[in-house]
């Protein structure tokens, strides 16, 4: 399983624009990379997911170099809500194959 | 149901004693996973099932731990002879078929264990 390598922490102000780097250099062929947004007391929650070049929904932009060894996650404007711990998980798109979590990127957004 | 439904929210047990979480997968989904996050943010995979069938068990303690999946019930994670260590949340997710490895997870329940 390829491992993924977050920063521990980043501090941002409101309206401001996030980018969280992930890096997975072992990530395979057929690996997806996917993001989770977790606040205190619940689940993760799925933000985006992508296999190559950007991807956008309503939430956020996930931008994936030709060589797929990292990934940066965009969210435009935080607001403090955007306050969470952000998790960047590989694996393959099986249905049923489990994601591995890394210790993920806690993101504290400032007035 | 539109979400996963996990119980109960918070579970308090003695050292040795018996704790048994439940999980309602989300109405449609064919597979449904444990994990456990204790402190510093770790995620341990613990167990999956593809309906009542288990899938994939690499993480699962075996000594103390099981699960089970059975139709028309909640699924259930089940600890023997709880020690300190198990206090953590168990988080239960589930997917379907169709949305590859894209998993929803549920609220978690909080077991500790003093």
């Amino acid at each position: 399983l390829a491992k993924t390598t977050q920063p521990i922490s980043m501090d941002s102000y409101e309206g401001q624009e996030v980018n969280i780097t992930c890096s997975h250099n072992n990530i395979a062929t057929n690996d997806y990379i996917t993001w989770y947004q977790q606040f205190p007391s619940q689940g993760p929650r799925f933000i985006i997911q992508g296999y190559k070049t950007k991807v956008t929904n309503e939430v956020a932009s996930l931008f994936i170099p030709a060589d797929r060894k990292s990934s940066t996650l965009s969210l435009p404007r935080v607001s403090l809500s955007d306050t969470a711990v952000y998790y960047c998980l590989v694996g393959d798109g099986n249905a049923g194959n489990m994601l591995t979590f890394g210790g993920g990127t806690r993101l504290m957004v400032k007035p | 149901g539109e979400e996963v439904a996990q119980t109960p929210k918070h579970l308090v047990r003695g050292e040795g004693q018996k704790a048994k979480l439940y999980c309602a997968p989300i109405k449609g989904h064919s597979y449904v996973f444990w994990y456990q996050q204790v402190l510093k943010n770790e995620f341990k995979f613990l167990i999956s099932f593809q309906n009542e069938n288990v899938f994939d068990e690499t993480g699962m303690p075996k000594e103390r731990f099981s699960a089970k999946c059975l139709p028309n019930s909640p699924c259930s994670l089940e600890i023997q002879a709880t020690k300190l260590e198990d206090s953590a949340v168990y988080f239960c997710a589930s997917s379907r078929l169709e949305s590859g490895n894209t998993i929803y997870f549920g609220e978690g329940s909080w077991l500790t264990v003093v």
